[in-house]
């Protein structure tokens, strides 16, 4: 089976405050994603990784930074949490290769910012 | 950018009853389309996906159907299930340069008994 795994189910962080959520997978796979995930809006792409040290911008990278050291980690990076961050984080993580195969999700993150 | 419009919103049906969902998608060169369906609480998952050599793929009660030239595609679910009461997630994906995912805005999906 395929796991992602967020460090954390439940953030609640100050205005302000770095934040780190962390996401590992253990599939070997290339691609990593974080989502931000609100009611009415779907799943909203935050940043992409393809490879290590890798990373390319989603729709709403504002606010948000990334790390990606090792293949099997992605990490979002809140540089000055705002209470407008306050959502549902989903990692994700698929492999590169054609076909192309589905993506897998970890347990989501719900961080909110007072 | 790329962009994925996924409607309805909500829909509400009798169980036993079929269900439609409709996706557009902006990107042309787009050949990934999966569907994910998340339950109260729980991670998405993939239900079913299709390519884009292929115009319909189906699954016992669910099915997708693809229309290229109008970047169109479509989740279809008969003899629905109180179960299938969940949001349902439309994506793309192209792999000619990036395997970005991008969804659509979800549609929360109410079976009634």
């Amino acid at each position: 089976d395929v796991k992602v795994t967020q460090s954390s189910r439940y953030l609640v962080k100050r205005t302000g405050e770095k934040v780190f959520l962390e996401c590992v997978q253990d599939m070997d796979h290339e691609n990593m994603f974080w989502y931000r995930q609100d009611p009415g809006l779907g799943l909203r792409l935050i940043y992409f990784s393809y490879d290590v040290k890798m990373k390319e911008k989603g729709d709403i990278p504002e606010g948000y930074s990334v790390s990606r050291e090792k293949k099997e980690r992605f990490s979002l990076i809140l540089e000055s949490a705002s209470t407008n961050q306050t959502s549902m984080y989903l990692c994700a993580s698929s492999p590169n290769g054609a076909p192309i195969t589905e993506a897998f999700f970890g347990q989501g993150t719900r961080l909110t910012v007072v | 950018g790329e962009n994925v419009e996924q409607h309805p919103s909500t829909l509400s049906v009798q169980e036993g009853d079929s269900a439609v969902i409709k996706c557009t998608y902006s990107d042309s060169a787009s050949n990934y389309f999966p569907w994910y369906k998340q339950e109260l609480g729980k991670r998405p998952q993939l239900i079913i996906d299709i390519r884009s050599n292929v115009g319909e793929k189906k699954d016992q009660r669910i099915a997708v159907t693809l229309n290229k030239t109008a970047k169109h595609f479509s989740l279809h679910i008969t003899e629905t299930q109180p179960e299938d009461s969940a949001v349902y997630f439309c994506a793309a994906s192209r792999t000619d340069s990036s395997y970005k995912l991008i969804f659509g805005s979800g549609t929360r999906l109410l079976v009634r008994p």
